[in-house]
């Protein structure tokens, strides 16, 4: 019954690997979003995507890329970690495009630790 | 730039009333958002504000006056479970939605 779930929960890595994020959402929604979540508290959007197209694109480095599959989907790969990616990292999904008054509905989190 | 303004902690007790103040600089407007963020979980929501006015939702209600760039969220007959942080966004003219950084509220018994 998860509206929107992400894995892994937890991901502790070394610098410079490389590592995705999966979300899935199951509500049938047009737009899902990446957020950061620093240790500051500030929620900052990084991508989302309508229909498969990005359609908002913050000015995140480039080794952060998103990849949507599907409707349902839209997976997160870093490439080359640093330090300063620690951070969590949520999904969200809305039902329409970013103009509307909808709400937004998270996944649970994924808590990023780069050592 | 944009800017999101909200205080980083308030205390209250249970049982009581508080309001928590968001005050917001944005280039455009096109709604704002409450939302609910217990520790270690997902921010979930709570409220939608677009038009002048009060809107209540059981113990809870937000207000929205755009002249002033000023919203607040009020929370009655406060209970344990309320202590969470409450996160103020809005939507500017590109529908881009600004995040405040939070208001951590703690209730007392």
């Amino acid at each position: 019954d998860t509206a929107v779930s992400q894995t892994p929960k937890y991901l502790v890595t070394q610098m410079g690997n490389d590592k995705s994020i999966k979300c899935e959402q199951n509500l049938g929604h047009d737009t899902m979003y990446w957020y950061k979540q620093d240790s500051k508290k500030f929620l900052k959007i990084m991508f989302s995507y309508n229909n498969k197209e990005l359609i908002i694109n913050e000015t995140v480095p480039n080794r952060f890329s998103p990849k949507s599959p599907d409707k349902a989907h839209l997976n997160l790969h870093i490439n080359s970690l640093e330090l300063g990616d620690s951070a969590v990292y949520f999904c969200a999904s809305s039902p329409q495009g970013v103009d509307g008054a909808d709400t937004q509905y998270f996944g649970p989190g994924t808590r990023l630790t780069v050592l | 730039g944009q800017n999101i303004d909200q205080p980083t902690e308030m205390t209250a007790t249970e049982g009581a009333i508080v309001q928590i103040n968001c005050t917001y600089q944005t280039s455009g407007f096109n709604g704002l958002f409450w939302y609910q963020q217990h520790a270690g979980e997902a921010p979930t929501f709570l409220s939608y504000n677009v038009l002048d006015g009060l809107e209540e939702k059981g113990r809870f209600s937000s207000f929205l006056s755009r002249s002033k760039g000023y919203s607040y969220l009020l929370l009655k007959e406060l209970q344990m479970k309320d202590s969470a942080s409450y996160l103020c966004a809005v939507k500017d003219s590109n529908y881009q939605l600004i995040w405040g950084a939070g208001t951590k509220l703690i209730i007392k018994p």
